[in-house]
């Protein structure tokens, strides 16, 4: 079935840093949506960014993403990281062939350091 | 902005208990969801609704039943409570002409002891 791999569960990094958090999927169909959500302490997750077209760079608050449907990636990065990024990350795919249900990956907690 | 509220935001129950959790949206959308969040684990889907009347079982139905009465409406009932399901909650809402945008409730944060 669809899957959605997150490598890296937990990521600190200094303020001003680049972030680059990785996502990669596998899925049986050929025109997935990709989506990255954000959910900061004791809120509830909510969408940063989704992307649908091939190698279209996505972007929204500061961050940014592009689909490679030959690598299967979808990886959030940002050029400087603010202390007000840290917050869990969610990758997920949904798949317009199907059920239309959401994969989610198992999370990246993205700590900034001062 | 899409809507989705949750209620009750808090709840303390006792082992074997009934507990029920509410979710309500203002968004026309046919898809909702029961999501359960624990450190560690993510986000794990608990059930499904395609509509009103529908009901499908997600990854961890188990102790769990769900009701769809009406397109607005989507809860989450727990017969008989247990300390492992001890959580939050979260309800969501989706639009498949959006490819699936999920917009999540508050959250839930239900405690079994």
């Amino acid at each position: 079935g669809d899957s959605v791999t997150q490598t890296e569960g937990l990521v600190t990094l200094t303020e001003g840093l680049p972030v680059m958090l990785n996502c990669t999927y596998q899925t049986i169909y050929s025109n997935p949506f990709l989506f990255w959500y954000v959910q900061h302490l004791n809120e509830s997750p909510r969408l940063l960014l989704k992307s649908f077209t091939d190698n279209k760079r996505t972007e929204h608050q500061g961050f940014h993403a592009t689909l490679h449907k030959s690598s299967s990636s979808f990886h959030l990065q940002k050029s400087s990281a603010q202390l007000s990024d840290s917050a869990l990350y969610y990758c997920a795919l949904s798949e317009s062939s199907g059920s239309w249900q959401l994969i989610f990956g198992s999370g990246t907690q993205l700590t900034v350091m001062p | 902005e899409a809507a989705v509220t949750q209620s009750p935001r808090n709840k303390v129950a006792v082992t074997g208990g009934k507990v029920t959790l509410s979710c309500n949206q203002t968004n026309n959308h046919n898809n909702m969801y029961w999501y359960r969040q624990d450190t560690g684990h993510g986000l794990r889907l608990i059930h499904y609704s395609y509509g009103a009347g529908s009901t499908e079982k997600g990854d961890i139905p188990d102790g769990y039943k769900a009701s769809r009465p009406s397109q607005e409406n989507f809860s989450l009932i727990l017969e008989l409570a247990t300390p492992s399901q001890t959580s939050v909650y979260f309800c969501a809402s989706g639009d498949k002409f959006s490819g699936n945008t999920l917009y999540f409730g508050e959250g839930s944060r239900l405690i079994v002891v």
